[in-house]
């Protein structure tokens, strides 16, 4: 499967600190998406990184890719408390039309 | 900024009963596509529609559901035969092109199944 699997499950951070969330995956992908759900909402897309990349920024993100690792990882910096939600991968085999998403990164930010 | 629009919000509906979704996409995009998310799991692919035929379609995507672009903008999701465990979040999303592209997704319609 090329399911991708987050961690931590639960993130509990303060207004301000940085947050950092990780992907892992099984099989070899064309690209990976970043996405984030506020509770009982819709998908919000954050953000793309290809198969050939290492680091994007957008904003407050930074993703990172590491094929050899078959891991990315999130990182929202100096975070806000509307930052709080659930923040998932996503992941496109190249091979199908769909995306496969992880289990997702619950993130908790306090004032 | 444009964006994938879905009716109904929420939908409630006996077992039994057909019903029917409805998604506008992404004026310009070509590939559309539905997941489908059971309360506290994952997203999960339910099928993938380009130029009015199904690309792609998942396991739980069986002979009750079907998916029609009646008209140049809607996009449909029709479940003929509801049952309880079709109780989701059901999500609409759309592409310019296949998956190299981002997905943007529609806010979702909650459908209950009683």
């Amino acid at each position: 499967s090329q399911q991708g699997e987050e961690d931590p499950q639960a993130l509990s951070i303060q207004e301000g600190e940085n947050a950092t969330m990780n992907c892992s995956y099984k099989t070899s992908i064309n690209n990976l998406q970043w996405y984030r759900q506020n509770s009982g909402r819709g998908l919000v897309h954050l953000i793309l990184i290809r198969s050939n990349e290492r680091e994007k920024h957008s904003g407050r993100l930074r993703v990172t890719l590491d094929t050899s690792k078959k891991s990315s990882s999130l990182l929202i910096t100096a975070s806000r408390a509307a930052d709080t939600a659930s923040y998932f991968c996503a992941i496109y085999g190249g091979t199908a039309s769909k995306l496969t998403f992880g289990t997702g990164t619950r993130l908790q930010v306090t004032l | 900024e444009p964006e994938v629009t879905q009716t109904p919000s929420h939908q409630v509906t006996q077992m039994g009963q057909e019903v029917i979704l409805r998604c506008v996409p992404i004026s310009n995009h070509l590939y559309f596509y539905w997941y489908r998310q059971i309360l506290g799991q994952k997203v999960e692919f339910l099928v993938s529609f380009y130029n009015n035929e199904i690309s792609e379609k998942s396991e739980i995507f069986d002979d009750q559901f079907s998916v029609e672009r009646p008209d140049g903008s809607n996009f449909t999701l029709k479940i003929r035969s509801t049952k309880l465990e079709d109780s989701a979040m059901y999500f609409c999303a759309s592409s310019e092109g296949q998956g190299y592209n981002e997905q943007f997704f529609g806010p979702g319609t909650r459908l209950t199944v009683l």
